[in-house]
């Protein structure tokens, strides 16, 4: 099993600003996964995080908006830039251990 | 393409069996997953299946596998109010080292007292 740590739990932030998530992992994992979870929808996947590479992002998901750092095995980041409404959503990340998909808590960020 | 597809609401009353099913396009499936999320909670794993079973069963969860349809079914028997949540189907495709996983969109699930 894995255990994520995510923060901030939630945040209010102003348009144009910028907003740093962090996940850490207490075991070393070789991807990490950033999702984003918009109101009533299912998760999409923004990024899958490679330690030691650049991340590979989604169709519709570019480094420009959502860069992505992944220093060690046992920990990310996710930056949301030049943030917009649209851009208000739950983001999660996310490690494969095995066959299980394990989640940090999730940051519900608002963009006001 | 990859896709997976649920109903998008279930309601049931408390005490009676709930079904919630799921249909997936990817025929190389490893596993197939539901998970359950609360209001305002993280993502849980309620239970997998690998796809050479056809059924697995865990205390109040059944899930049923229909490899030749691509359908795959969660009955929670016995449902009470704290099982009100959203409920996600998910797949493993069985794609070299892709570990992503394909997600539904999820069936939320109201228990009526």
């Amino acid at each position: 099993s894995a255990v994520i740590s995510q923060k901030p739990s939630r945040d209010i932030c102003q348009r144009g600003t910028s907003l740093t998530i962090q996940c850490q992992v207490d075991s070393q994992v070789t991807m990490m996964f950033w999702y984003r979870q918009q109101p009533g929808q299912s998760l999409t996947l923004i990024a899958t995080a490679n330690q030691g590479s650049e991340a590979t992002y989604e169709s519709g998901f570019v480094i420009d908006k959502f860069p992505i750092s992944r220093p060690n095995l046992t920990f990310s980041t996710l930056t949301v830039s030049n943030m917009s409404p649209e851009d208000s959503s739950i983001y999660l990340c996310s490690v494969m251990t095995g066959t299980e998909a394990f989640f940090g808590q999730g940051t519900r960020l608002t963009v006001v | 393409g990859e896709d997976v597809e649920q109903s998008l609401f279930l309601s049931v009353r408390e005490g009676d069996s709930s079904v919630i099913n799921c249909t997936y396009t990817d025929s190389s499936s490893t596993y197939l997953y539901w998970y359950k999320q609360e209001p305002g909670a993280g993502l849980q794993l309620l239970t997998y299946i690998f796809s050479n079973m056809d059924m697995k069963q865990d205390q109040r969860l059944t899930v049923l596998l229909n490899k030749k349809d691509k359908h795959l079914s969660l009955r929670i028997a016995d449902t009470q109010t704290g099982d009100s949540a959203i409920y996600f189907c998910a797949e493993k495709p069985n794609a070299g080292n892709n570990r992503k996983l394909i997600w539904g969109l999820g069936t939320s699930l109201a228990v009526n007292p």
